[in-house]
């Protein structure tokens, strides 16, 4: 099975910031990598596929990058409505296994 | 509107069963796999099964063990999981979400892109 591993679980910025999170995979997964965001009590919402491309209706401030093992999503100017949990996964191989989550909480 | 919603979960009994619905409507949803995924309270989402559009290919965590079994039917545009043998660590909100391909280059990238609200399963004496 393919670990992926995200970095920091937890996070404290203002709005206005420029926030990077880091998701690592235990093999090459080339640039199968999605990120997602999820807000208290919603589902999932798709925001960045294929390691770097943006999901239509998703803001520009939103930015995805990295191949094989380290990957990153950065939010450029954090808005209030951003303070959620992000979760990358891999979709490498066809168990769709997901990061731990990282909490993005305001400071 | 592209939609799922989902249905079914409930209160069961440990070494029970329960079988989720998920209803889907504004696209052709046999041309999607689909999946479910599931987030036990105050936890991470962990991915539970894909299904393929004509469910040729099945695919399933292993941490199932094989208790649970995923299917469609296409004409009533819905996605199923019997859920059998149900412990503690099953409780959860369980969501469907839909597969789609993007062609990059050579290579078909998999991800998730329409989500239902998810229904809660609580399996408790």
């Amino acid at each position: 099975d393919i670990q992926m591993t995200q970095s920091p679980s937890s996070l404290s910025a203002s709005v206005g910031d420029r926030v990077t999170i880091t998701c690592r995979a235990s093999q090459s997964i080339r640039r199968y990598l999605n990120w997602y965001q999820q807000k208290p009590g919603k589902a999932p919402k798709l925001l960045i596929y294929a390691a770097s491309s943006l999901q239509s209706g998703v803001p520009s401030r939103f930015s995805g990058s990295g191949s094989g093992t380290d990957f990153t999503l950065t939010i450029s100017s954090l808005q209030p409505e951003d303070f959620a949990i992000y979760y990358c996964q891999q979709s490498y191989n066809t168990l769709y296994s997901f990061g731990q989550g990282t909490k993005l909480e305001i400071k | 509107e592209v939609q799922l919603v989902e249905s079914g979960g409930g209160l069961v009994k440990p070494g029970g069963s329960l079988r989720l619905s998920c209803a889907a409507s504004g696209f052709t949803f046999s041309s999607y796999n689909m999946n479910w995924v599931r987030q036990a309270p105050g936890k991470g989402l962990e991915w539970v099964s894909s299904i393929t559009t004509s469910s040729a290919y099945i695919y399933y965590a292993d941490s199932l063990k094989g208790r649970f079994t995923i299917s469609r039917d296409n004409p009533k545009n819905s996605l199923y999981l019997q859920m059998n043998s149900l412990r503690a660590e099953d409780t959860a909100v369980y969501y469907c979400a839909r597969g789609q391909y993007q062609l990059q280059g050579l290579n078909y990238y998999y991800y998730m892109d329409v989500w239902g609200e998810g229904t809660t399963v609580t399996v408790s004496s």
